[in-house]
Order: structure tokens, then C-alpha cells, then sequence
């Protein structure tokens, strides 16, 4: 256990739906970042919240959105879904936002868009 | 997009048997991290090994980087049944926030 937890685990939504994710980091994590794993592949970086600001976004559309709140827990936001957003999406989050140090991932949430 | 091709996709030994998995990448990097994921759950941190490392070691695995090279390799001694999972590198590279960059995976199946 890495203590992150994400929640929903499971969620079926429509294509067009707004969804919502969430993610409470480990105790002392200032740093979250957000990871989509479609099915075969390795994750992909969506994007990263330190001390409640954006710090880095990988190549995802702007439907794609995030939080960080002052406990250092995140949200992510993705509107008018698509087929192509089922996947893994993946909280990982880590002491500081310096390089030199592992992400501790949860267990993720699987969307599946219909 | 994936910075990182894994080498090979799959991979198929006895228990007992040692397991080599190759990641290559292809920008600079600060550090390069292997993962393990157990039937699409979470990642889990195996190791990491900083730019100016050549190799690491941690209980039974086994690391080495060459960045002349841009590649990495993974090594799991006595492989134990308990091993089958999917393996992943991610670098960080030196100019970003700390954004990983993820390879395609190794799936490593130890037969009893």
C-alpha cells in the first residue's frame, strides 16, 4: 500500500458526460500528478499540481482539467468524454516536486466511456 | 507520446530462471525509474537510478544504465512466481517538472 488512494475504482459514463476523479496524495506529498493507461500501453503524463498550481501538462486537450486543494488532495476533470478516454487513470504522488525522487502511484480508476 | 521502447514485449520462463528486461529511450535524462503493475493495477516503485549511476542493485534485482547508449536494463535474479507482472521504465528528464515518461511495458510471465 502506498498511501494514495483514488476514487471512484470503476466508472461507466456515457460519450459527451463530464466526469469527475479524485485523489488523496500520501501524508506529507505536496506534489500530484495524473497518468492515463489505455489498455496495453504504458501510462501517459497528463499533468502535474504542486502546491495547488499547475506545474507541467503533457499532450492532452484542454477538456482535460485539474485541482490540487490545500490538503494537497487532487481532482481531475475531463468533459465531453469520448470513446477514447476509457482507459486507467492513474494519482501518483510524491514528497517534492524535485526529480530525484519515486512516485507512489494508487491503485487507479477505470473509466470506461460507452 | 512514449519515450521508451521496452525489449521484449513479452516474456515467458521458469521459476528459478533469471528475467533481463531492456528499455531504450531517446532524450537526456535526470533519472530512470523501473515500475511494476499487477493486472492493470496500481505501479509500484521498484528503482531508480540517477544519470551519473552505471548500476544498482536492490534485494534480488538488478539495474544498469548507459546513457552513451540512452538504454537501460532490468535484471530479476531467481525469479519466483510471484513475479509475473507487467515491468515498466519512465525516465525524468532533466529540463521538466517531474513528469515521467512512460515505455510500453515488459509482460513477464513466470511459470511454476
Amino acid at each position: 500500500e502506498t498511501g494514495v488512494t483514488q476514487s471512484p475504482t470503476h466508472l461507466i459514463k456515457t460519450r459527451g458526460q463530464q466526469v469527475t476523479l479524485r485523489c488523496s496524495s500520501q501524508s506529507g506529498h505536496n506534489t500530484v500528478s495524473w497518468y492515463q493507461q489505455a489498455l496495453g500501453q504504458g501510462p501517459q503524463f497528463i499533468f502535474q499540481y504542486y502546491r495547488e498550481e499547475e506545474n507541467g501538462r503533457g499532450n492532452f486537450p484542454p477538456r482535460f482539467s485539474g485541482l490540487q486543494f490545500p490538503n494537497y488532495s487532487s481532482e481531475l476533470n475531463v468533459n465531453a468524454l469520448e470513446l477514447d478516454d476509457s482507459a486507467l487513470y492513474l494519482c501518483a504522488s510524491s514528497p517534492r516536486q524535485e526529480l530525484n525522487t519515486e512516485a507512489f502511484f494508487g491503485q487507479g480508476t477505470r473509466l470506461t466511456v460507452v | 507520446s512514449q519515450q521508451g521502447e521496452e525489449d521484449p514485449q513479452a516474456l515467458s520462463i521458469q521459476e528459478g530462471e533469471n528475467a533481463t528486461m531492456n528499455c531504450s529511450y531517446k532524450t537526456s535524462i535526470n533519472n530512470l525509474q523501473w515500475y511494476r503493475q499487477n493486472s492493470g493495477r496500481g505501479l509500484v516503485h521498484l528503482i531508480l537510478i540517477r544519470s551519473n549511476e552505471r548500476e544498482k542493485h536492490s534485494g534480488r534485482l538488478r539495474v544498469t544504465l548507459d546513457t552513451s547508449k540512452k538504454s537501460s536494463s532490468l535484471l530479476i535474479t531467481a525469479s519466483r512466481a510471484a513475479d509475473t507482472a507487467s515491468y515498466f521504465c519512465a525516465t525524468a528528464r532533466s529540463s521538466n517538472t517531474g513528469k515521467l515518461i512512460f515505455g510500453q511495458g515488459t509482460t513477464l510471465q513466470v511459470k511454476p
